[in-house]
């Protein structure tokens, strides 16, 4: 039962372009997502995250964008730079509720230089 | 900045033996969770632990499995009589539970042969 779901295993893109990961989820009861970037021999780390009361939120070159009558999101890298080569995992979960977040099978980015 | 700090970095162990993955969460989280990733699959739950209990785990986290705070600062996995398909990434996380995202170790490789 796939929850979170990350229909593209991989993506390439060119040096300053932009890089957009897309990320689906079936549960309704869903209300806050998270994307994590992971490396290889590293553990994830948390990028950014966004709340079910929001449709966009903004850090730096990142930014993730909600639509939840689609239940989907998206993560925008703007411009994309070879250090951003790696793993990225999309996430949700109950916000009132801590105790599990559901990651989905990830998507692997190479920005190419 | 505050690191999940996880030990040892790989273990090899027979099959049908104990192993104990360790961590030390961040010292002000409340929060502290177990996922697993099996080589070329997706992070998956296993386990999360709140006020000296597990508070959820998924149906991987059976009986062969248990989690332990000992002391306050440590948190360990242990797994009773190892299988081979408990060959994993093991990772550790921790969280504030205010939505700012996990905090993840860099991992135990756990080798079972």
């Amino acid at each position: 039962d796939q929850q979170v779901k990350q229909n593209s295993p991989s993506l390439s893109v060119q040096e300053g372009r932009i890089s957009i990961l897309n990320c689906d989820y079936t549960n309704s009861m869903f209300d806050y997502f998270l994307w994590y970037k992971k490396y290889p021999a590293e553990g994830p780390t948390f990028l950014i995250s966004i709340s079910s009361i929001k449709d966009k939120n903004e850090d730096g070159r990142f930014t993730v964008f909600l639509n939840k009558s689609a239940k989907h999101l998206s993560l925008h890298i703007v411009p994309s730079q070879p250090g951003d080569s790696a793993v990225y995992f999309c996430a949700a979960s109950v916000e009132t509720s801590y105790d599990k977040v559901i990651f989905g099978p990830g998507t692997s980015l190479s920005v190419i230089p | 900045e505050p690191e999940v700090t996880q030990t040892p970095s790989h273990q090899v162990t027979q099959m049908g033996q104990e192993v104990i993955l360790r961590c030390v969460p961040i010292s002000n989280h409340l929060y502290f969770y177990w996922y697993r990733q099996i080589l070329g699959q997706k992070v998956e739950f296993l386990v999360s632990f709140y006020n000296n209990e597990i508070s959820e785990k998924s149906e991987i986290f059976d009986d062969q499995f248990s989690v332990e705070r000992p002391d306050g600062s440590n948190f360990t996995l242990k797994i009773r009589s190892t299988k081979l398909e408990d060959s994993a990434m093991y990772f550790c996380a921790s969280s504030t539970g205010v939505g700012d995202g996990y905090t993840f170790g860099s991992g135990t490789r756990l080798t079972v042969v």
